[in-house]
């Protein structure tokens, strides 16, 4: 079975700070990464993808892959209270089918 | 990005009834989408992949002819609720994928709330 973890949370940090998220996976096959933002009543919201070791960065965001551990993190720097949300994590392993896993994802507050 | 579009966004229904759910890719073309579920705080749950021209491939224990579902061509896919009953109430979301390969990427549609009385 195939697995995709993640702290629930919540994880609540000060605005301004740098949230840290994390994902393991069990797969040590897997190629391709992903980060959703989840609002409260919404569907999910494609933020990065990484497909290779090290740091991607895109404006606040950087994602951060080691396969070697096997993890995946998002840093969220200077985080706004609209970046209140759950962070799902989405795992495509290898094998052909490319469904990726998502883990169940972690709760960030931003309070201000 | 790719974008998804989902109708209804909201229904109700009365138990018994069917409910068909429409699932399109605006922009490209999709051979493969996905169905999930959200129950309220959980996490989203597969429930099938729709592959276009050929059957859909359900996840262990959700019901085939429950959850119907029809991909008709490479930018429509559709789930129907028949028979729905209060149990069924959920958040249902569809996804396109785009792409190539193990480089394919999902985009979701805003999903459909579905509510049966």
């Amino acid at each position: 079975q195939k697995e995709v973890e993640q702290n629930s949370g919540p994880l609540s940090v000060p605005e301004g700070a740098i949230a840290s998220l994390n994902c393991t996976y069990s797969d040590r096959g897997s190629q391709s990464f992903f980060w959703y933002r989840q609002y409260s009543g919404k569907s999910p919201e494609l933020i990065m993808f990484i497909y290779s070791n090290g740091d991607k960065e895109d404006g606040r965001f950087t994602a951060q892959l080691n396969k070697a551990s096997q993890y995946v993190s998002l840093l969220i720097r200077d985080s706004q209270p609209s970046d209140s949300a759950t962070y799902l994590c989405a795992v495509t392993a290898s094998g052909g089918s490319y469904i990726p896993t998502f883990g169940r994802g972690t709760s960030l507050i931003v309070h201000p | 990005g790719a974008v998804v579009s989902q109708h209804p966004s909201w229904v109700i229904c009365k138990s018994g009834t069917s409910v068909k759910i429409e699932c399109r890719s605006l922009d490209f073309q999709a051979t493969t989408m996905f169905w999930y579920r959200q129950f309220p705080k959980k996490s989203l749950m597969l429930m099938a992949t729709s592959n276009e021209g050929s059957k859909a491939t359900y996840e262990q224990g959700v019901e085939k002819d429950k959850f119907l579902i029809n991909h008709a061509s490479l930018t429509l896919s559709t789930l129907t609720v028949t028979s729905a009953h209060p149990e069924d109430s959920s958040f249902y979301i569809c996804s396109a994928r785009w792409g190539r390969g193990w480089q394919e990427t999902q985009y979701f549609g805003p999903g459909t709330r579905l509510l049966v009385l």
